[in-house]
């Protein structure tokens, strides 16, 4: 199957900054790639949905200005969590879709 | 707007035994799909189900699915410690993914 990576694998942030996440596509060009969230212990929750060259689209009660998604190439998305809150430390997975969806290995952020 | 349950949500079950995971969803999906997590890690793909009756296996592991009951499910035939995980399904809503709430399989000696 596809590859996906993600990076960093796990980061730590003071509160009020704000971190940067990248999603590539190693061997296969995604078009249409989803960032998901996840609490322990608890489901994953689609957050956006982020489409190369356009504006992602943000999935109801997520908040467009705080969990900043750019698409700028075939290969990479990013998240930017800005202005990190200890409430957003989570675990984000990103995924490419090429027929079905990969997913990266996840980051997990803690927000200190 | 599709909604996905699971049942169970925790099944510890003994080392040899069967059991079955249960995934209901509430209006038509294009494909349903099941998922290992590991602790700490992401997911891992087990199936993918495509139309009504599909049935995979691999290894100890069963998935069917019956679009018109609108249900999936995993069998487990004779567990063993390495399944123990997280399992994940999920229904394909126009390539969004709407997951179940995950089974975590807990497999004791």
């Amino acid at each position: 199957g596809a590859v996906v990576s993600q990076h960093p694998s796990w980061v730590i942030c003071k509160s009020g900054t704000s971190v940067k996440i990248e999603c590539r596509s190693l061997d296969f060009q995604a078009t249409t790639m989803f960032w998901y969230r996840q609490f322990p212990k608890q489901s994953l929750m689609l957050m956006a949905t982020s489409n190369e060259g356009s504006k992602a689209t943000y999935e109801q009660g997520v908040e467009k200005d705080k969990f900043l998604i750019n698409h700028a190439s075939l290969t990479l998305s990013t998240l930017t969590v800005t202005s990190a809150h200890p409430e957003d430390s989570s675990f984000y997975i990103c995924s490419g879709l090429d027929g079905e969806q990969y997913f990266g290995p996840g980051t997990r952020l803690t927000v200190t | 707007e599709l909604k996905v349950e699971q049942n169970p949500l925790f099944l510890s079950m003994q080392e040899g035994k069967n059991y079955t995971i249960y995934c209901n969803y509430s209006t038509t999906s294009d494909r349903l799909y099941w998922y290992r997590q590991d602790p700490g890690k992401s997911l891992e793909s087990l199936f993918v189900l495509l139309s009504n009756g599909a049935v995979k296996q691999e290894g100890r592991l069963m998935a069917s699915l019956d679009t018109k009951a609108r249900l999936s499910t995993l069998h487990i035939t004779a567990a063993v410690h390495d399944l123990s995980a997280t399992y994940f399904c999920a229904g394909d809503n126009t390539d969004k993914l709407i997951f179940g709430t995950g089974t975590r399989l807990q497999v004791f000696p």
